[in-house]
């Protein structure tokens, strides 16, 4: 059962354009809610994370949307720029069950073209 | 510098053989984790420790192994157990849930 579900599987967007990554989560029991950035060859790191008591969260040109109720999380991504073409992951977690052990999305392969 | 060291970087494996990749982490977490990548597959998880000499199984432990003796390391060897064990491999430790990522060995086999 895949409880993480992430689209698009990939994404082109103009240079200065807006992206948009969806994430559902099939448990309600979740509390923890981060995204992740990739680029080739290297390790995801952290890029945001919000609380389900929280419905936006903004890092510079980086914003987290949350709907408790449909259990859904966007990405979105303002002004896009060619540094920011990476693979883009959400994930879940129960920051007090399980070790807080973090269940993926499929990833997004974001390009932007200049 | 903190964070999270895997080596090695890239690995070829012969069939049958076992091979052990290194994850030492300097952050002082109690929780590590070993996921595998694979393309459009996202990260899947291999194994999770919450602690010293405890761990569990992951979604897809089968044909791996762990070991946890000391809070800095977190050691998977992969067997030949593993009949498609060529991927990228990515350790983590986290505080709560808070996960920080090495930079991932990639396992050939050859």
């Amino acid at each position: 059962q895949q409880q993480v579900k992430q689209s698009p599987q990939s994404l082109i967007v103009q240079k200065g354009g807006i992206s948009i990554i969806n994430c559902a989560y099939e448990n309600t029991a979740f509390d923890y809610f981060p995204w992740y950035q990739q680029f080739p060859g290297k390790g995801p790191a952290l890029l945001i994370a919000i609380r389900p008591d929280v419905s936006e969260k903004k890092e510079g040109r980086f914003t987290i949307s949350f709907n408790k109720s449909a259990k859904q999380s966007s990405l979105h991504i303002m002004d896009s720029q060619p540094g920011d073409s990476a693979t883009y992951f959400c994930a879940a977690s129960m920051i007090y069950n399980q070790g807080g052990k973090l269940i993926f999305g499929q990833g997004t392969e974001l390009s932007v073209k200049p | 510098d903190g964070g999270i060291t895997q080596s090695p970087k890239y690995l070829f494996r012969k069939e049958g053989q076992n091979v052990t990749l290194s994850c030492e982490q300097n952050l002082n977490h109690d929780a590590m984790y070993w996921y595998r990548q694979d393309p459009g597959q996202g990260l899947r998880l291999i194994y999770y420790s919450q602690i010293v000499n405890d761990f569990q199984k992951g979604d897809i432990a089968e044909g791996y192994s762990v070991s946890r003796e000391k809070k800095e390391s977190f050691p998977l060897t992969v067997t030949s157990a593993q009949k498609n064990p060529t991927a990228f491999y990515l350790c983590a430790s986290s505080f709560l849930a808070e996960a920080f990522f090495g930079q991932g060995t990639r396992l050939t086999v050859v």
